[in-house]
This record gives structure tokens, sequence and C-alpha cells, in this order.
């Protein structure tokens, strides 16, 4: 079984400020991690995804995710928050190999003009 | 390619009608998903097919729910009868694993706003 923890329902941050929206999860196998976006209305879009290699994973929109396996934990980051960064945001993690996708319950952030 | 399409965009109905969600996978996609999402609970996998079949369907909330897949080009999400605690927004993905290695990559609809009273 896995699952994936959101610590934060919302975080609200101001305009150009850095951001961090944290995720952990448990598995028993080794995984893939996602950060998924969902903006008002819309379904989600894939961020970035972590699968092997290297533990900093960079994605669009200037947003980069750490793997850290002790903590198993895979944490989100921006330096500098625009506007548009509005938006729900979703962990997810699956078995790898596999197609069961298991999500978070997500994170407003909200970018304070 | 246009992507995962979902209809109707909204559905309001009365309690007791059935509802039946509709969804069109991306073309050559093998797995399809069916998601509800709800303030309380986030975003819930229901059911997943692949190559069509069933493979999962422990999400479904209650008999109350059926899903079907009869090609490879649609599936539907059918509520009868419906309630007011059914009220969500469901998502339909799709995926393959065609690209092993590349991990996998969930491709969302837009989604249906369904409304019970």
């Amino acid at each position: 079984a896995q699952s994936v923890t959101q610590l934060d329902s919302q975080v609200p941050v101001f305009e150009e400020a850095p951001v961090e929206l944290r995720c952990n999860y448990s598995s028993s196998v080794s995984v893939y991690l996602f950060w998924y976006v969902q903006y008002p209305n819309q379904g989600l879009q894939l961020l970035l995804k972590y699968l092997s290699g290297s533990t900093l994973v960079k994605g669009i929109n200037g947003f980069e995710a750490e793997f850290n396996k002790s903590q198993t934990s895979f944490h989100l980051r921006k330096p500098s928050v625009h506007i548009s960064d509005t938006a729900e945001y979703f962990c997810a993690v699956s078995p790898g190999g596999y197609q069961k996708v298991t999500f978070g319950i997500g994170t407003k952030l909200q970018v304070i003009p | 390619d246009a992507g995962v399409i979902q209809s109707p965009r909204h559905e309001v109905t009365e309690m007791g009608q059935e509802v039946t969600l509709r969804c069109k996978p991306i073309s050559g996609h093998d797995y399809l998903f069916w998601y509800r999402q709800t303030m309380m609970r986030g975003l819930e996998l229901l059911i997943y097919f692949n190559n069509n079949v069933p493979i999962d369907d422990s999400g479904m909330p209650e008999d109350r729910f059926s899903a079907k897949m009869p090609n490879a080009s649609f599936s539907t999400l059918k509520i009868q009868p419906s309630e007011p605690r059914d009220s969500a927004v469901y998502f339909c993905a799709s995926t393959t694993l065609r690209e092993r290695g590349r991990g996998e990559k969930l491709f969302f609809g837009s989604g249906t706003q369904l409304s019970v009273l």
C-alpha cells in the first residue's frame, strides 16, 4: 500500500517570495513521484516527476523538487513565485512500473500581489 | 491531439436520477482512469481500465456506481440512482506504458462538474 501526505492545505505567499510545498509519502516498494498542478476549472497537468537518478528534479514554470529517500519526502520549491502560480498542487506516488497513482489531498497556493 | 475529452462539462440533476459521464481518452493510450475530486477527500481513484478491461474498481464507492469501456476510445461512468453526496468533479485520465522508462504521466480531461440536488 502507498499513501501521500501533503502537510499544508493552503499556502499564502507574497509575489516574488520563495515557496515550499511539502509532501511526504509511504510505500513498501520503490516509487515514482510526481507533482501535478491544477488551475481553476481545469484538469491536472504534470509539473515534474522523479523516476530515478538525480534527486533534484526540475519541472516547468521554474519549479523544482528534491527527493529525500531517508525522510520519504518530495517537497516542491520555487525561488520566486508569480501571480500566475496561484493554483492547487498535488503530490502523487506510483509504484515503479505500475499504473495506480495515489494523489495527496492537494495544497492551494495563493500568491498575494 | 485533442487531449482527453469529457462530457458534459457540467451536469445538474435531481436526486434519484441516472447520470452518465463520458470520456474519450487520447488515441493510442491503453490505460484509462476515473477520479472523483471533492473538497473533503481530495482526488480519489474510482476505477481504472487497461486495454478496455477493468483492473481495479476498489475505489468505486458503492453499487450505484458503474463504469464501462466498450472500446479503446470511449468510457462511461454511470451513477444510478444519484444522491446529493455524489456531487463532485469527476475526472477522466489516460496514459500508456509504451514509453516505458519515461515514467507514467497521466493526461487529464477538464472534468465534469456534477451537482445532484
